[in-house]
């Protein structure tokens, strides 16, 4: 069954540094898709990024960019620059079509933490 | 801004009742998803509409239903309502299962 592990329950970074969060998955289908949202405590799951299991470079989408290794089924978030506004719950998610239709897998999430 | 409006934003419910709750998915868009997210939690999936059709569903008892609209809103009903159900509901509206576009959720708590 698919499955997304996050095992880092919280981060912290000072502002202007790079953070990494870390993801992995589990699936048997050879095509599937990543992505990873932004939760603030608003309750708002906002889309940052998506990778998909062939494309041939790691997404990047501004200051966040998709640390892809497929043999080792990571998807790790890198946020580059750290702002305060930062701070927020993220997840990984993974697409998953069993059964005809598609829906979302979600992993536990990281909560970062951005200090001045 | 998603364009994906959830109503009410909050509620709070006595254990035994029951409870709707509203989406408003993006325009042109024909897939409706639910989610609950219970505290310290990920999202899990409920259900899925498409074209006013349920086509999917989590590992949700059956008090859990819902319905779409010809003009693709959505409504998540929930019967006999129980303590564990205190979550945030997310709605996510796509186009034919591309990518979800989330509303910003209804916090339920169950009293």
């Amino acid at each position: 069954a698919q499955k997304i592990t996050q095992t880092q329950p919280g981060m912290f970074v000072q502002e202007k540094e790079a953070v990494t969060l870390d993801c992995t998955y589990d699936t048997s289908d050879p095509s599937y898709g990543l992505f990873w949202y932004k939760q603030p405590s608003s309750g708002e799951m906002i889309f940052l990024i998506y990778q998909g299991s062939y494309d041939q470079q790691n997404a990047t989408e501004g200051r966040y960019s998709l640390n892809f290794q497929k043999a080792r089924k990571s998807a790790n978030l890198v946020i580059s620059a750290s702002q305060l506004g930062d701070s927020a719950m993220y997840f990984c998610a993974m697409r998953d079509a069993t059964g005809g239709y598609n829906k979302l897998i979600f992993g536990a999430g990281t909560r970062l933490a951005v200090h001045p | 801004e998603t364009g994906v409006t959830q109503s009410p934003t909050h509620l709070i419910k006595t254990r035994g009742q029951q409870v709707t709750l509203r989406c408003s998915s993006q325009s042109g868009h024909n897939t409706v998803s639910w989610y609950q997210q219970a505290l310290g939690q990920g999202p899990q999936f409920i259900f899925q509409y498409y074209r006013e059709e349920e086509n999917g569903r989590g590992n949700f008892p059956p008090r859990f239903s819902g319905l779409q609209f010809p003009n693709y809103s959505s409504e998540l009903n929930v019967n006999a309502l129980e303590l564990d159900d205190s979550a945030l509901y997310l709605c996510a509206s796509s186009l034919a299962g591309d990518e979800a576009f989330f509303g910003q959720g209804t916090r339920l708590t169950v009293v």
